[in-house]
């Protein structure tokens, strides 16, 4: 148990859903990421947020929504998903930014 | 280029084998980290080191800044070791980079 805490720990959803991702550490952490993890793929940094400000978008598309109402709490929403986006999806949280990270167990999705 | 690799891809050993990882990296770097993701897909962070050696329980990390290089090695391993091992590294200021990953699998 890391602290970070995430649900769903699976998803599956068809491409026309709306669904959200949910991550919240009560770790008293300062800086928030997502991550997506393909299959035989490196850990890909998605976004990154620091004090509830986004500070780096790794060129997501648009169909990925984060929102971050406080520091504790992170969301991931989608939307017209496609069969590629199917992965797993991390958070993870920091104290502060670039300090040592601490990951949730990830949602894995399925896009149908 | 900012690079990560890692060896070997897979491990397989014996429980009580002793075990080491090794990463590589292009070019000069501010932190490396390892990592440990079991098959759920949870992620754990062993260590983060900028030089010199750390250990933690059977865990030891080195890292080599001339060569760019660390190891990451286990000492008497166990079947629940069996993990993925991802080395991550930050080039000055900009996000991690994080290798693909070594499997590795302890048999009692």
């Amino acid at each position: 148990e890391t602290g970070v805490t995430q649900t769903p720990r699976h998803l599956v959803m068809g491409m026309t859903n709306k669904k959200s991702l949910k991550c919240e550490q009560h770790l008293g952490h300062n800086a928030m990421y997502w991550y997506k993890q393909s299959a035989k793929k490196p850990l890909e940094l998605m976004f990154v947020y620091n004090f509830k400000e986004q500070t780096e978008n790794n060129s997501v598309p648009s169909r990925f929504s984060p929102e971050c109402p406080n520091s504790s709490h992170l969301f991931l929403h989608l939307h017209t998903l496609q069969p590629e986006d199917s992965a797993l999806y991390l958070c993870a949280s920091s104290q502060v930014l670039g300090d040592e990270a601490f990951f949730g167990q990830g949602t894995r999705l399925t896009v149908v | 280029k900012n690079e990560v690799e890692q060896s070997p891809q897979n491990l397989t050993a014996q429980e009580g084998e002793f075990i080491t990882i090794n990463c590589s990296y292009s070019v000069g770097i501010s932190a490396l980290h390892w990592l440990q993701q079991h098959p759920g897909g949870g992620i754990v962070s062993l260590f983060m080191l900028s030089s010199g050696k750390k250990k933690h329980g059977r865990l030891i990390a080195t890292i080599n800044i001339q060569e760019k290089h660390s190891s990451l090695h286990i000492t008497a391993s166990h079947p629940r070791d069996s993990a993925v091992y991802i080395c991550a590294v930050r080039f000055g200021n900009e996000k991690l980079t994080f290798g693909t990953g070594t499997r590795l699998t302890i048999i009692p």
